[in-house]
């Protein structure tokens, strides 16, 4: 099954607003946790990422907020403008070992002008 | 700085023939390095953990028979799609990091189109 899961694959927001863009995971052993900004035909940006030992982090306009015993994160993008149109991935990861980072389906963000 | 870059970044076979990749990381070692593909309508599914001085390991559903990976020093990865066919269309993504702890660098990904 998908161990890392975005449920919603799209997302409108009018300009000015907040963007609010969730992810679910299954892996008790995850705890490290990131959104990434991808626009077609490019690689994933990393735009900010949290380790388990904090339960939000900010920066600028991204906040991510992360409930472990929900295993639930997610990123709140203030003040939204057209430019943050693109897909956003969640994706986790266990630093434990040599860890690989999951990704999850995507969510197209729209903000309207 | 740390940087990824992918070689080629588009390329076309023909069904049934095979196609190498590669990924130079620059600016940092590439302690361990991950290839993924992101096929038609899909997300991006790892394909196997490269570790130096480990041994590869392969996802579910991923093979070394089918997608046979090098990665010989700290700067430099290489993966083959061997035998490519319609369903290996897709972009394929190289990212490396230092150690345990460091952040993933992504590269720019390969195009592979199967004719």
């Amino acid at each position: 099954g998908q161990q890392v899961k975005q449920s919603s694959p799209s997302l409108t927001v009018q300009e000015g607003g907040i963007s609010i863009l969730n992810c679910d995971y299954e892996n008790d052993m995850f705890d490290y946790f990131a959104w990434y900004k991808k626009y077609p035909d490019n690689s994933p940006t990393l735009l900010i990422s949290v380790r388990s030992n904090v339960d939000k982090r900010e920066d600028g306009r991204l906040t991510v907020f992360l409930n472990k015993s929900g295993k639930h994160f997610s990123l709140h993008i203030t003040a939204s403008q057209p430019e943050d149109t693109a897909v956003y991935l969640c994706a986790a990861g266990a630093s434990s070992g040599s860890w690989q980072l999951i990704f999850g389906s995507g969510t197209q963000l729209t903000v309207m002008p | 700085g740390a940087l990824v870059y992918q070689y080629p970044r588009r390329t076309i076979c023909k069904s049934g023939t095979s196609m190498r990749m590669e990924c130079q990381a620059v600016g940092f070692q590439a302690t361990s390095v991950a290839w993924y593909r992101q096929s038609p309508q899909k997300t991006f599914e790892l394909i196997a953990l490269s570790t130096v001085n480990s041994a590869i390991k392969y996802e579910q559903n991923f093979t070394q028979e089918k997608f046979p990976i090098s990665h010989p020093n700290l700067s430099f990865s290489s993966m083959t799609v061997l035998n490519a066919y319609l369903e290996d269309r897709g972009l394929y993504l190289c990212g490396a990091r230092e150690g345990l702890g460091g952040r993933q660098y992504f590269g720019p990904g390969t195009r592979l189109t199967v004719l």
